[in-house]
């Protein structure tokens, strides 16, 4: 079945340093990949996808390129904000399938 | 335009209490789903709907029960709650039900305590 693996967190950083959150995944079709993002107190909100591979998706300053050969989607920001502190979850929906499977998620604390 | 709007945003139940967990959405989205998040774990999906009357089964459908009589409305129900049960129950939506690409909109929890 599919399945997602996220590195365990927390993970913390200084601000303006550069964050790499690792993502792996396994799926038995062409799936789609995600990268959602959780605030204290909030819903999940989507940050990025890709939707094939070799495409990067980006958005407020995160990439995550879609790595068919490794099967991966890792996370990167070069300079990450205190605001950026928050739980963030790797998924894919794979072909077929009516919903989203997700990683366990990685909590990033960034201190000023 | 609210999204995905549930409620109860809080709530403590007595083991064997039930009651229903509700969600709308007022963007005319086709899918509606139901996770339930816990520690370490991620999210895990419940029950899903692809439309008004349509409902199945996702990976934890054990000790909750669905309905889908408007496309807007999704409630969960829990009919005889226990301890296992306690987590943070998310709802969300999506336009097209099949399509790889479509985004899901999350709603923001429902916090269940079972004692």
């Amino acid at each position: 079945g599919d399945s997602v693996t996220q590195m365990e967190g927390p993970v913390t950083l200084s601000e303006e340093a550069f964050l790499t959150i690792n993502c792996t995944y396994t799926a038995t079709g062409y799936p789609s990949l995600f990268w959602y993002v959780q605030y204290p107190g909030e819903g999940l909100q989507l940050l990025l996808k890709a939707t094939k591979a070799d495409d990067k998706g980006s958005n407020k300053g995160f990439e995550a390129t879609y790595r068919k050969e490794t099967t991966s989607f890792h996370l990167e920001k070069g300079s990450v904000q205190v605001s950026d502190s928050a739980v963030y979850f790797c998924a894919l929906r794979d072909t077929g399938r009516r919903a989203l499977t997700f990683g366990s998620g990685t909590r990033l604390q960034v201190q000023p | 335009n609210a999204g995905v709007t549930q409620t109860p945003k809080f709530q403590v139940l007595k083991t064997g209490q039930s009651m229903t967990l509700q969600c709308a959405q007022d963007m005319n989205h086709e899918y509606m789903s139901w996770y339930r998040q816990d520690p370490g774990m991620g999210l895990r999906l419940i029950h899903y709907s692809v439309g008004a009357g349509i409902t199945d089964q996702g990976e934890v459908p054990n000790g909750y029960n669905v309905s889908r009589s408007t496309t807007e409305d999704f409630p969960l129900r829990l009919l005889s709650a226990a301890p296992s049960q306690t987590s943070v129950y998310f709802c969300a939506s999506s336009g097209t039900a099949m399509s790889l690409r479509s985004e899901q909109f999350f709603g923001p929890g429902t916090r269940l305590t079972v004692l």
